[in-house]
């Protein structure tokens, strides 16, 4: 069965930076591409972008454009998410999910999350 | 302020029929990019119930149906159960922005 395994809970300093990782299993992890989504306290899930895991593109929101890197390892089927200048507005889950570049099929895998808290 | 407009809340009794909107633009839905649906309860992760505008994820049960018109798309329930108590988000890609946009979420409750 598709999994998608997220690693562990982050504490974060202001100005610091993360990497969560996304390890895949059950599936051909080249075949679909991998999107990263958080969704801080409260509120509704926010995009922040996708890699394709065959071409290694990228397709990050534009608001976090020069902070995060999307990554991605074949040999071992995990995807990486960087984001760097954390600050406390960063504080959110951030999931990984599979699929995103094509537009026809939704995100139809989600990771458990990666809860990422940003405090001094 | 998202892209994509969803009420905030819906409420309805159970066995009832439920419609969550989910308004766009000429740049998203509009365009004719496929609108998704997602349940998330609470502390879990999203999951799929609606892909391609009507298509239902292996499991998800023929309770949930969805539709798109115009620059508008909807999620129906019928039905109701109190399990369907939770946030429902939908998604899309915006060409302007070159991005994948969510509504803001709707809270149903089963009353």
């Amino acid at each position: 069965q598709v999994r998608l395994v997220q690693s562990g809970t982050e504490v974060k300093k202001p100005g610091a930076s993360v990497k969560v990782s996304c390890k895949a299993s059950g599936y051909t992890f080249t075949n679909f591409d991998i999107s990263w989504v958080r969704q801080a306290p409260g509120q509704g899930l926010e995009w922040m972008g996708w890699i394709s895991t065959s071409y290694g593109k990228t397709n990050y929101a534009q608001k976090l454009q020069g902070r995060v890197t999307m990554t991605t390892d074949t040999s071992t089927s995990t995807a990486y998410m960087e984001l760097r200048s954390l600050h406390s507005d960063d504080t959110a889950v951030y999931y990984c999910a599979k699929g995103g570049g094509s537009t026809s099929s939704g995100l139809d895998f989600w990771g458990q999350g990666t809860t990422v808290t940003v405090s001094s | 302020q998202s892209v994509l407009t969803q009420p905030p809340s819906v409420s309805g009794a159970p066995g009832q029929r439920v419609t969550i909107s989910c308004t766009g633009t000429n740049s998203n839905i509009g365009a004719g990019y496929h609108v998704h649906w997602y349940q998330q309860l609470p502390g879990t992760a999203p999951k799929l119930l609606i892909y391609g505008n009507t298509n239902r994820p292996s499991g998800v049960p023929d309770r949930f149906s969805g539709s798109k018109s115009g620059t508008s798309a909807s999620l129906a329930i019928t039905g109701l159960q109190a399990e369907d108590e939770t946030d429902y988000y939908c998604q899309s890609y915006d060409s302007s922005l070159g991005a994948v946009i969510f509504g803001g979420g709707t809270k149903l409750t089963v009353l």
